[in-house]
């Protein structure tokens, strides 16, 4: 059973910039059935698709492209995510994900709260 | 990408059933097979309810079912249980790798 673990700040000041990594374990993120990626819910509101790797590339929804970089590290069978230039907007729950090839997001990890604010 | 547009809100006693839209156009929903439901309840990470419009994971009761007719994806939940009541998220394929995620419903057991 693959589970998903985000880690990073809670609490990050406008226009610094996020870090936040998923540690994967029970998969491999070299596995190529599978993507890894972001999800976002703001406080109250919807979800969001950020962006996904898949064996080194990288895919950013187009409203965030500008500001994000999806990485990974295989030695440590984890990714990470940065957005930069961030605004209180960005206060969110951030989820990381496995989509599979048909597009849908079969395991999500527990998410963390990242707040943007002085 | 606009939001896939969902009822911000729908119920139903237990023992009923309840279901909720999901309209995209042509370049989301209409286009693809790849719509999937998810439910989240308060505090917790979504979960997988339906993938591939009307496939269901294993472990999924057989009271949720998902269609899709033209530009607009349905999850129906039949015979209603205390349980369900959640958030219930649709989600599409949108082209260039991207997905797309509805507004939510916020589903309340009468």
């Amino acid at each position: 059973q693959v589970q998903l673990q985000e880690s990073g700040p809670g609490l990050v000041k406008p226009s610094e910039t996020l870090s936040l990594t998923c540690t994967v374990s029970g998969d491999s993120i070299t596995n190529n059935n599978f993507e890894w990626g972001w999800v976002r819910q703001p406080p109250g509101m919807g979800l969001e698709w950020i962006g996904s790797i898949y064996v080194g590339t990288t895919y950013y929804t187009p409203s965030l492209k500008s500001r994000i970089t999806i990485s990974e590290d295989a030695s440590k069978n984890q990714f990470s995510l940065r957005m930069n230039s961030l605004i209180a907007r960005d206060t969110a729950v951030y989820f990381c994900v496995r989509r599979t090839s048909g597009d849908y997001l079969d395991s999500w990890g527990q998410g963390t709260l990242v707040t943007v604010s002085s | 990408q606009s939001a896939l547009t969902q009822p911000p809100s729908a119920s139903g006693s237990p023992g009923q059933s309840v279901t909720i839209s999901c309209t995209g156009s042509r370049t989301d929903v209409g286009g693809y097979a790849y719509v999937s439901w998810y439910q989240q309840h308060p505090g917790k990470a979504p979960k997988l309810l339906i993938y591939e419009v009307v496939k269901r994971p294993s472990g999924v009761p057989d009271r949720f079912s998902g269609s899709k007719s033209g530009n607009t994806a349905s999850l129906t939940v039949a015979g209603l249980q205390a349980e369900d009541e959640a958030d219930y998220y649709c989600c599409s394929y949108t082209g260039d790798n991207n997905l797309v995620f509805g507004g939510g419903t916020k589903v309340t057991v009468l």
